[in-house]
């Protein structure tokens, strides 16, 4: 079975500043799909980036970039220039392809961007 | 239209009640999911419905009952819940493209918070 584990149940960063959330995951798949949720108090969960496991290159969208190292398993959430719009809980997911469309996600990462 | 709707916004229920919950996306989603989430929490899938058949039931009470009339709506039939049925639902949606289902990722509604009393 997968398992996807953040380690960082809560976290804080100064407005402006770069934060990272860290994400592994446990899998014998060489192909599968990696993506961070954001679901701030409003409780819609938001997708905020996604990662293809072949390819190489980290994801990126706009102030949201990944490091992806598959070897390590590890899919690492780094925002930078952080709002307030910002705080949310993180949600790490792993899915893997024809699997009948499960995610699997992780426990959560409560983030909260401090003025 | 790129959001997924879900109905009502919250919902208080007796244990006999009978209750449904509603979702809807017309972005051509052609599968769509409820999970279940308790505070602080991550989701817990109930059902996957893929081309409006139920292709995923992970062992729900049968108190919980899902529905797919069409290819934009989903419903979810509540009867006889338990306290420990307080929780948010949320729906959503994804696409299936060449035999893939949501690897691009799933649609969310903002939920319905479910108390039971």
């Amino acid at each position: 079975a997968q398992t996807v584990t953040q380690s960082q149940p809560e976290m804080s960063v100064q407005e402006a500043e770069t934060v990272t959330l860290s994400c592994t995951y446990d899998t014998s798949e060489s192909n599968y799909y990696l993506f961070w949720y954001k679901q701030p108090p409003s409780r819609q969960m938001i997708l905020v980036i996604r990662q293809e496991a072949y390819k190489q290159q980290n994801a990126t969208e706009n102030r949201f970039s990944v490091n992806f190292q598959k070897a390590a398993k590890s899919f690492s959430l780094k925002i930078s220039d952080s709002q307030l719009g910002d705080t949310a809980m993180y949600f790490c997911a792993f899915m893997k392809p024809y699997t009948g469309n499960q995610f699997y996600f992780g426990t959560g990462t409560s983030l909260t961007v401090i003025p | 239209d790129t959001e997924v709707t879900q109905t009502p916004k919250h919902l208080v229920m007796g244990m006999t009640n009978k209750k449904s919950l509603k979702c809807e996306q017309h972005m051509g989603h052609r599968a769509m999911y409820w999970y279940k989430q308790k505070a602080k929490k991550p989701p817990e899938l109930m059902f996957v419905y893929s081309y409006e058949k139920l292709s995923i039931n992970e062992s729900v009470p049968s108190r919980f009952s899902p529905e797919c009339p069409n290819s934009s709506l989903l419903n979810l039939h509540l009867h006889a819940l338990q306290p420990e049925d307080s929780a948010l639902y949320l729906c959503a949606s994804s696409q299936i493209r060449a035999g893939i289902t949501g690897n691009y990722g799933y649609t969310f509604g903002s939920g319905t918070r479910l108390t039971v009393v």
